[in-house]
């Protein structure tokens, strides 16, 4: 029973341009999300998180988007770079603190 | 900020031996952390709860006597996988949490595990 997920596996964006990765969850009671970027073989690194009380975060090139209503958040990178190039993970905060990830989007941003 | 090592980053080891994987908090106390594993292409799924000073909580369908967690001190926890088989293979990600972070969970740079 996946309970954050992610559609599309993988996303391919031309460098300069918007890349939206797109999450949907099931479990209303979430009430933290984040966004994590990892890199083969290596631990996902923390990108942004938001808040259920919030519709939006801003960092830099990153925004994070959340509709509660239709149990769904976005993050938008802007403008991509080939640097971003990764597998992005959301991820749903449970009522107990544990972490529980969606199954990755793999972007590729080309020149 | 908050760094947490993980050690070995890989290793293969033969069937019916025993590996054990490190987890660090560098320069903070974590006194929860957990333990996730990644097959390739797929989510990271929690396998384990571990608090220090206490037992660790399981997931469903991980086998405890299997999969050892041991958190003996406020920056140290340790997996073992006793007794590996082939489909043991796996990315294994250790996530560590302080004290007084919020919602501050700091990731290992993962243990790639191959047993033969």
């Amino acid at each position: 029973d996946q309970q954050v997920k992610q559609n599309s596996p993988s996303l391919s964006v031309q460098e300069g341009r918007i890349s939206i990765l797109n999450c949907d969850y099931t479990n209303s009671m979430f009430d933290y999300f984040l966004w994590y970027k990892k890199y083969p073989a290596e631990g996902p690194t923390f990108l942004i998180s938001i808040s259920s009380i919030k519709d939006k975060n801003e960092d830099g090139r990153f925004t994070v988007f959340l509709n509660k209503s239709a149990k769904h958040l976005s993050l938008h990178i802007v403008p991509s770079q080939p640097g971003d190039s990764a597998v992005y993970f959301c991820a749903a905060l449970d009522n107990t603190d544990k972490l529980i990830f969606g199954t990755g989007t793999r972007l590729q941003v080309f020149p | 900020g908050a760094v947490v090592s993980q050690h070995p980053s890989w290793v293969i080891c033969k069937s019916g031996t025993s590996v054990k994987i490190e987890c660090r908090s560098l320069d903070f106390q974590a006194t929860t952390m957990f333990w996730y594993r990644q097959f390739p292409k797929q989510s990271l799924m929690l396998m384990a709860t571990s608090n220090e000073g206490s037992k660790a909580t399981y997931e469903q369908g991980v086998e405890k006597d299997k999969f050892l967690i041991n958190h003996a001190s406020l920056t140290l926890s340790t997996l073992t996988v006793t007794s590996a088989h082939p489909e043991d293979s796996s990315f294994y990600i250790c996530s560590a949490r302080a004290k007084k972070m919020d919602y501050g969970y700091t990731f290992g740079s993962g243990t790639r595990l191959t047993v033969v």
